[in-house]
């Protein structure tokens, strides 16, 4: 199985902050990476497949990046309805799997 | 616009089987890829397995080989998953999603509880 691994596992930020999420594939899985927001209570959110495409009316301040075993999540401008916890997805291989998680709190 | 309804919380002994429904609307079943993710209380998401109705096709993740059973009724656009040989550590909330790579539709979850 493809092990994804993500850091930080949690962090704190201001509001309007930039904040940085890696995840990073076991092997090579080109760009099929997707990332969810996770608010408690609530199933996963699609907000960015292919690695890099916003999923349709997503905010544009959530980006994705990256291809290969190296992937980056950035909010750009930290918002309070934000807080949530972040998950990336590869589907380059059965099983799908996904990272542990990032838990994005307010400073 | 596509939603998925699913069934309500179980409670279930060790050993026993469970069986989690997940109605579509806004869509027939047979268009598309059904899969299923569990989250274990206070953990990470683990996707179980999936089926594409269309072409009877099943996938299921190794861990769970022998023990899950994904099936589909196109006629009334509902798919289900059954569990068997329960444990403690199955207790969870189990999620239908569309598709099979990219997950944009969500069930609502299930909560299922094994408890003795």
């Amino acid at each position: 199985d493809i092990q994804m691994t993500q850091s930080p596992s949690s962090l704190s930020a201001s509001v309007g902050d930039r904040v940085t999420i890696t995840c990073q594939a076991s092997q090579d899985i080109g760009n099929y990476l997707n990332w969810y927001q996770q608010k408690p209570g609530k199933a996963p959110k699609l907000l960015i497949y292919d690695a890099s495409i916003l999923e349709t009316g997503v905010p544009s301040r959530f980006s994705g990046s990256g291809s290969g075993t190296d992937f980056t999540f950035t909010i750009n401008s930290l918002q309070p309805q934000d807080i949530a916890t972040y998950f990336c997805q590869q589907y380059d291989h059965l099983p799908r799997t996904f990272g542990p998680g990032t838990k994005v709190n307010i400073k | 616009q596509v939603q998925l309804v699913q069934s309500g919380a179980e409670v279930k002994k060790p050993g026993s089987s469970v069986k989690v429904s997940c109605k579509a609307s806004g869509g027939t079943i047979s268009s598309y890829a059904i899969s299923w993710v569990r989250q274990a209380p206070g953990q990470g998401l683990e996707w179980m397995g999936g089926i594409i109705p269309m072409f009877g096709t099943k996938k299921y993740a190794q861990k769970f080989q022998g023990r899950v059973t994904i099936t589909a009724d196109e006629s009334t656009s509902t798919a289900y998953m059954d569990l068997s040989s329960l444990r403690f550590e199955d207790t969870a909330v189990y999620y239908c999603a569309r598709g099979l790579e990219r997950f944009a539709y969500w069930g609502q979850g299930t909560l299922v509880t094994v408890s003795s």
